[in-house]
């Protein structure tokens, strides 16, 4: 099975900072990597797929890069509905595997 | 608009068995596969399975493997996770995400395993 890493757990930010995020995969995925938020209580929100490609409505405030094992998730200006959990997910092959989730509060 | 509402979840023991359900409306659900993630206490997201469009193909997690079965009835829109021999570890919110990538969510159904 693919092992999924993110870093850091968890970061407090301000309003305005720019944010990144890794997200390492143990093998080889190509691009197959989706991020998604998700807020408590709340259901999990998809962010980007294909490691870059935003989904719709997403603000360009969020983009992705990487292939192969790293990626990244940025946000260029946190916002304050941007505080929330990070995951990443590599659906190369099955079982597909999220990473452990990277918690971004207020600082 | 895509719609995804689950449905089903409970309290009950340990061993056992309960179903669950995702209505889904706003886009041809036959035409996609679709998924059961879950979100257990203070855990992070973990994917349960994913069947194919048509339900010839489906995939599990270990952890669910030989208890939880997924199927769909694509003429009633609706996806189902069949839970057998649960387990403490089971308690979760139950989601279900519409391919491709996830991109469409359920607001979750409460599946609580205790004694």
């Amino acid at each position: 099975d693919i092992q999924m890493t993110q870093s850091p757990s968890s970061l407090s930010a301000s309003v305005g900072d720019r944010v990144t995020i890794t997200c390492r995969a143990s093998q080889d995925i190509s691009h197959y990597l989706a991020w998604f938020q998700q807020k408590p209580g709340k259901a999990p929100k998809s962010l980007i797929y294909a490691a870059s490609i935003l989904q719709s409505g997403v603000p360009s405030k969020f983009s992705g890069s990487g292939s192969g094992t790293d990626f990244t998730l940025t946000i260029s200006s946190l916002q304050p509905e941007d505080f929330a959990t990070y995951y990443c997910q590599q659906y190369n092959s099955y079982p597909f595997t999220f990473g452990p989730g990277t918690k971004v509060d207020i600082k | 608009e895509v719609q995804l509402v689950e449905s089903g979840g409970d309290l009950l023991q340990p061993g056992g068995s309960l179903r669950l359900s995702c209505a889904a409306s706003g886009f041809t659900f036959s035409n996609y596969a679709m998924n059961w993630v879950r979100l257990a206490p203070g855990k992070g997201l973990e994917w349960v399975s994913t069947i194919s469009d048509s339900a010839d193909t489906t995939y599990y997690a270990d952890s669910v493997k030989g208890r939880f079965t997924v199927s769909r009835d694509n003429s009633k829109n609706t996806l189902y996770l069949q839970m057998n021999c649960l387990r403490v570890e089971d308690t979760a919110v139950y989601y279900c995400a519409k391919d491709p990538y996830h991109d469409a969510w359920g607001q979750g159904t409460l599946v609580t395993v205790s004694s």
